[in-house]
């Protein structure tokens, strides 16, 4: 069965360093997402994608955060200055289409931690 | 803003026991999906619901959803301790098709 990928399973970056997470979403979907989980705490919606532009971003995506789908397979998540805070699980997400029914299939997970 | 919330926030079993998680939506939705996420994984997608007031069951796991399309349970009957995990509620909202999730219900299971 085909599977939404992720890499590296685990980042440890310096403060104020950038970090890029990389995603491969399922072949035939369109629809690309980046949520966050801070250690015990629930899955928070970052961003979403279609089409090679940004469909909707939460308060959480500010100018520090960016995406980019640089290729054909692959969808990634870019942290300009990282901060402590952003230490968390970086999970993508990827959909057929972007309907409220559709399902999302979720990566294992990116694990950041901001030293 | 939106937000879904989901209580309990932690439920410890015996083995055998029953086990509910509740969710409630602040706004009225399309549909109510929830996830498993075991321990150190991923949410992984059990179901989705979508008329009101509609039922699902997945052998032990019976889903609702609320008549006024804002409020959803999960209910395993006699609990194992492969059900172990946090049990998270999830609303589609906004033109991004974002899901907003619960806080999540951590089920522990003793054997």
């Amino acid at each position: 069965e085909p599977e939404v990928t992720q890499t590296p399973s685990h980042q440890v970056t310096q403060m104020g360093q950038e970090v890029i997470l990389r995603c491969v979403p399922i072949s035939n979907h369109l629809y690309f997402y980046w949520y966050r989980q801070i250690l015990g705490q629930k899955v928070e919606f970052l961003v979403s994608f279609y089409n090679n532009e940004i469909s909707e971003k939460s308060e959480i995506f500010d100018d520090q955060f960016s995406v980019e789908r640089p290729d054909g397979s692959n969808f990634t998540l870019k942290i300009r200055s990282t901060k402590l805070e952003d230490s968390a699980m970086y999970f993508c997400a990827s959909s057929v289409t972007g309907s409220h029914t559709d399902t999302q299939y979720f990566g294992p997970g990116t694990r950041l931690t901001v030293l | 803003g939106q937000q879904v919330m989901q209580i309990p926030q932690y439920q410890h079993v015996q083995e055998g026991e029953d086990f509910t998680t509740y969710c409630n939506s602040s706004t009225t939705l399309s549909n109510i999906q929830w996830y498993k996420q075991r321990p150190g994984g991923h949410p992984v997608f059990l179901i989705q619901l979508v008329k009101s007031g509609e039922v699902k069951k997945q052998k032990r796991l019976t889903f609702q959803f609320g008549e006024a399309k804002k409020n959803s349970s999960l209910h395993i009957t006699a609990t194992q301790t492969t059900d172990v995990g946090t049990y998270f509620c999830a609303g589609p909202m906004g033109s991004g098709n974002k899901l907003v999730f619960g806080a999540g219900t951590i089920l522990r299971v003793k054997s």
